[in-house]
């Protein structure tokens, strides 16, 4: 039962223009949400997160929107560039736990 | 540098054989857990410890081991028993709950022949 969704396996977007990559997941108990970089070969960084008692966070041109209703979040990168082609994972995690349940992530491309 | 280091990059096992992946930390962190890549399945929790001589299975630990002697060491053994082993491994440390983010290694790519 897969708790963390990412529906798009992959993305494509022109240099310059927005990403907007989704996430949707099933536990409302879910309270801290991440979105982590991965390249081929390399382990996963951390790029953004966002708490539940937000609805938004950025950090350049970084940002992410959290729809508790809709179970939702999404990353926004503006402009978006070459260097961003890569899979982008989220994540959540519960209020009693310490474990990250990941997404089956987005490959994103980036042309010019 | 501070970081995570894990050994060896790339592995080939015969199938029967157990094998151990090595995964220091530099960082000071109190907890580390071990999670298995495979084509469109995400990351999966395999086993973490969130204190030295301490650990909990994660999600797929059927055919796996591990220990948390020093702080900063989590070794995976990958056994026989584990039907399905080749994959990508990646092993992460965390500072604690207050941020959430875990810090990855680079992982480590093991292929049974």
């Amino acid at each position: 039962d897969q708790q963390v969704k990412q529906n798009s396996p992959s993305l494509s977007v022109q240099e310059g223009r927005i990403s907007i990559l989704n996430c949707d997941y099933t536990n409302s108990m879910f309270d801290y949400f991440l979105w982590y970089k991965k390249y081929p070969a390399e382990g996963p960084t951390f790029l953004i997160s966002i708490s539940s008692i937000k609805d938004k966070n950025e950090d350049g041109r970084f940002t992410v929107f959290l729809n508790k209703s809709a179970k939702h979040l999404s990353l926004h990168i503006v402009p978006s560039q070459p260097g961003d082609s890569a899979v982008y994972f989220c994540a959540a995690r519960g209020p009693n736990t310490d474990k990250l349940i990941f997404g089956t992530g987005t490959r994103l491309q980036v042309f010019p | 540098d501070g970081g995570i280091t894990q050994s060896p990059k790339y592995l080939f096992r015969k199938e029967g054989q157990n094998v151990t992946l090595s995964c220091e930390q530099n960082l000071n962190h109190d907890a580390m857990y071990w999670y298995r890549q495979d084509p469109g399945q995400g990351l999966r929790l395999i086993y973490y410890s969130q204190i030295v001589n301490d650990f909990q299975k994660g999600d797929i630990a059927e055919g796996y081991s591990v220990s948390r002697e020093k702080k900063e060491s989590f070794p995976l053994t990958v056994t026989s028993a584990q039907k399905n082993p080749t994959a990508f491994y990646l092993c992460a440390s965390s500072p604690g709950r207050i941020t959430g983010e875990l810090f990855f290694g680079e992982g480590s790519r093991l292929t049974v022949l």
